[in-house]
């Protein structure tokens, strides 16, 4: 079946720290990966995304590659800062059958 | 201009009491969906509609009705509010003409509190 597994908050960094939040799936087909950012009060947007194996999403300083031999889409930034705090989703949608998997979820709050 | 619109944004109700929340959507996508989000953030799927026909209805107690009078809409109904359906509901679209076609575009979600 389909699922994607996700790295267990809260985190907490530094402002300028590295970021990595990993993520890992299992799928069935070839699917499309997304990370999605929740910011306090407001609903999901779409922060990257790779379609196939190899692609590396990027947007804001933030980049994650599809590894298909790993099978895993980490979350990577380099110097967070303190408005990056949020929650973020890893996500599978499937291209066939229109099925999306979400993950759980990882809070991730940044401190000056 | 918006792409997926929800109201109400606020609903505070009574247990017992019958409620709605409208979703539409200006993107031309075929495919909308109703998602409930918990205090912890877990995001659960409810529904699926495709062309106004119902593809994916989770476990989901009876009392949740959704309804999709045309592709840009889908309503969600509440009957017999309880005190676990306190939460954010988020209705997402979906159907880009290419790939990756099931992207899912959110509205900025509906927090309902039953009293």
């Amino acid at each position: 079946g389909n699922s994607v597994t996700q790295m267990e908050g809260p985190v907490t960094l530094s402002e300028e720290a590295f970021l990595t939040i990993n993520c890992t799936y299992t799928a069935t087909g070839y699917p499309s990966l997304f990370w999605y950012v929740q910011y306090p009060g407001e609903g999901l947007q779409l922060l990257l995304k790779a379609t196939k194996a190899d692609d590396k999403g990027s947007n804001k300083g933030f980049e994650a590659t599809y590894r298909k031999e790993t099978t895993s889409f980490h979350l990577e930034k380099g110097s967070v800062q303190v408005s990056d705090s949020a929650v973020y989703f890893c996500a599978l949608g499937t291209n066939t059958g229109n099925q999306f998997y979400f993950g759980t979820g990882t809070s991730l709050t940044v401190i000056p | 201009d918006t792409a997926v619109s929800q109201t109400p944004k606020y609903l505070v109700t009574q247990m017992g009491n019958d409620k709605s929340i409208k979703c539409e959507q200006n993107l031309g996508h075929d495919t909308m969906y109703w998602y409930k989000q918990d205090s912890k953030k877990f995001l659960k799927i409810m529904f699926s509609y495709n062309n106004k026909e119902l593809i994916i209805n989770e476990t989901v107690p009876n009392r949740f009705s959704p309804k999709s009078p045309d592709k840009a809409h889908l309503n969600l109904h509440i009957n017999s509010l309880e005190l676990g359906d306190s939460a954010v509901y988020f209705c997402a679209s979906s159907g880009r003409r290419q790939p990756p076609y099931n992207e899912q575009f959110f509205g900025p979600g509906t927090r309902l509190t039953v009293l």
